[in-house]
């Protein structure tokens, strides 16, 4: 009865490749977002969805595209991957409140390494 | 524009020594504040938040963190550390944006070992 899952939990691809990361969440929250985590595991917000809605656009390349088929669910596709894609990225969810102040569930992360 | 400076990206402590991570923000509205930790290869998993009630917070596995406000600080304690608490700790503040979506800004980390 996992909360927030993502598949896959690794990734190992080659420069170039397109791939998809997905995110699924059971607590009935409301929003979704997707954290990118370096090397030195600092954690930046990449996109937001509340509600199927794109809200929060960080600066990302656009060879990244992140998808909410519904409210349960935010997909990352990635094309033409790229060395510096390597990472750690979080999918997380949360039910709004007051702007702020939810809590963040996250999941388990996707290891991705670009070869 | 919200910030997070986390002193020390490693800390050390002994079982049963006090365990203190420093957290230091900057924001322009009265913030929201929270601690995460992250245990290896896995998620990050809520301690504690601060949201304008209590000064002192209470969280999970005996941690609790004091917002002061004329230090700008959120630093989380905990008496007497366990083996169990090695792990990454990340504070991360938000504003307090009333109906519009917040967004959580993180520092980078401190690594918390426990030694024997």
């Amino acid at each position: 009865d996992t909360a927030v899952s993502q598949t896959p939990k690794y990734l190992v691809t080659q420069m170039g490749n397109d791939k998809s990361i997905k995110c699924e969440q059971n607590l009935g929250h409301d929003t979704m977002y997707w954290y990118k985590q370096d090397s030195k595991k600092f954690l930046k917000i990449m996109f937001s969805y509340n509600n199927k809605e794109l809200i929060i656009n960080e600066t990302v390349p656009n060879r990244f595209s992140p998808k909410s088929p519904d409210k349960a669910h935010l997909n990352l596709h990635i094309n033409s991957l790229e060395l510096g894609d390597s990472a750690v990225y979080f999918c997380a969810s949360s039910q709004f409140l007051s702007g702020g102040a939810e809590t963040q569930y996250f999941g388990p992360g996707t290891r991705l390494l670009v070869l | 524009a919200q910030s997070v400076t986390q002193l020390g990206s490693h800390v050390s402590v002994s079982e049963g020594a006090l365990v203190l991570l420093r957290c230091n923000y900057s924001s322009s509205v009265p913030p929201y504040l929270f601690w995460y930790v992250q245990y290896p290869n896995q998620g990050l998993q809520l301690l504690l938040k601060y949201t304008s009630a209590a000064t002192l917070v209470k969280g999970i596995n005996g941690f609790e963190a004091e917002f002061k406000k004329s230090e700008t600080s959120f630093h989380l304690t905990k008496p007497s550390a366990h083996m169990s608490d090695a792990a990454e700790y990340f504070c991360a503040v938000s504003e307090n944006r009333g109906s519009t979506l917040g967004r959580l800004y993180f520092g980078r980390g401190t690594q918390l070992t426990v030694w024997p």
